[in-house]
């Protein structure tokens, strides 16, 4: 699976986008970027995920280059409680149970 | 919808005693289902992916007979600490897929996860 690269933290004020990027210069096309987030002590969350087009659900929207080669994940109106690590991850859409392969992620803070 | 329930919470036992975690999918079933390991301030490392009544599947590096893991059912998958040690201390993690569910795929639920604390 192609490596990522995401910065270490971000700040953000509540109600504001928080715009996290993340880069996967390596990916190949037959890959998807997924976006998870965990909060402190606890499971990761599935955000979304995408392939080529941008995609938006309730959670967030993943917008991804033309060349494919960074997204960035964008929470519209971020609130405290979106304080968490978001881990960008790229993986081969197999169908088959392949395993997800976590980086640090990104410790996003969201501040009053 | 997909839920996935993982029981103890939170577990402290002594040094040599094994230890069960159960993961269970609540409302759905899960052809497959993965456990890992948090340290403190790392990211989640896998251990081992288990397909429902087949032998997981460990990651290098992970004793799968210290690390027993048994997935008899669609909604159920067991991860047993044997003869834990306080090196063994981690949050223990596991997560399910169901192909038929919304997000693809390939897309992992997971449960709450586990503290272990070996004294």
């Amino acid at each position: 699976d192609a490596k990522t690269t995401q910065p270490t933290s971000m700040d953000c004020a509540e109600g504001r986008a928080a715009n996290l990027p993340c880069n996967h210069s390596t990916i190949s096309g037959n890959e998807y970027v997924y976006w998870y987030r965990q909060i402190h002590s606890q499971g990761p969350q599935y955000i979304i995920h995408g392939l080529k087009n941008n995609e938006t659900n309730e959670m967030a929207s993943l917008i991804i280059t033309e060349d494919r080669k960074s997204s960035t994940l964008i929470l519209p109106h971020a609130t405290l409680r979106d304080t968490a690590v978001y881990y960008c991850i790229v993986r081969e859409f197999t169908g088959g149970g392949n395993k997800l392969t976590f980086g640090t992620g990104t410790q996003l803070k969201v501040e009053l | 919808g997909a839920v996935v329930s993982q029981h103890p919470s939170r577990v402290i036992c002594k040094s040599g005693t094994s230890v069960k975690i159960e993961c269970r999918s609540l409302d759905f079933q899960a052809t497959t289902m993965f456990w890992y390991r948090q340290f403190p301030k790392q990211s989640l490392m896998l251990m081992a992916t288990s397909n429902e009544g087949s032998k997981a599947t460990y990651e290098q590096g992970v004793e799968k007979d210290k690390f027993l893991i048994n997935h008899a059912s669609l909604t159920l998958s067991t991860l047993t600490v044997t003869s834990a040690h306080p090196e063994d201390s981690s949050f223990y993690i596991c997560s399910a897929r169901d192909p038929r569910l919304a997000g693809g795929p390939d897309t992992q639920y997971f449960g709450p996860g586990t503290r272990l604390t070996v004294l």
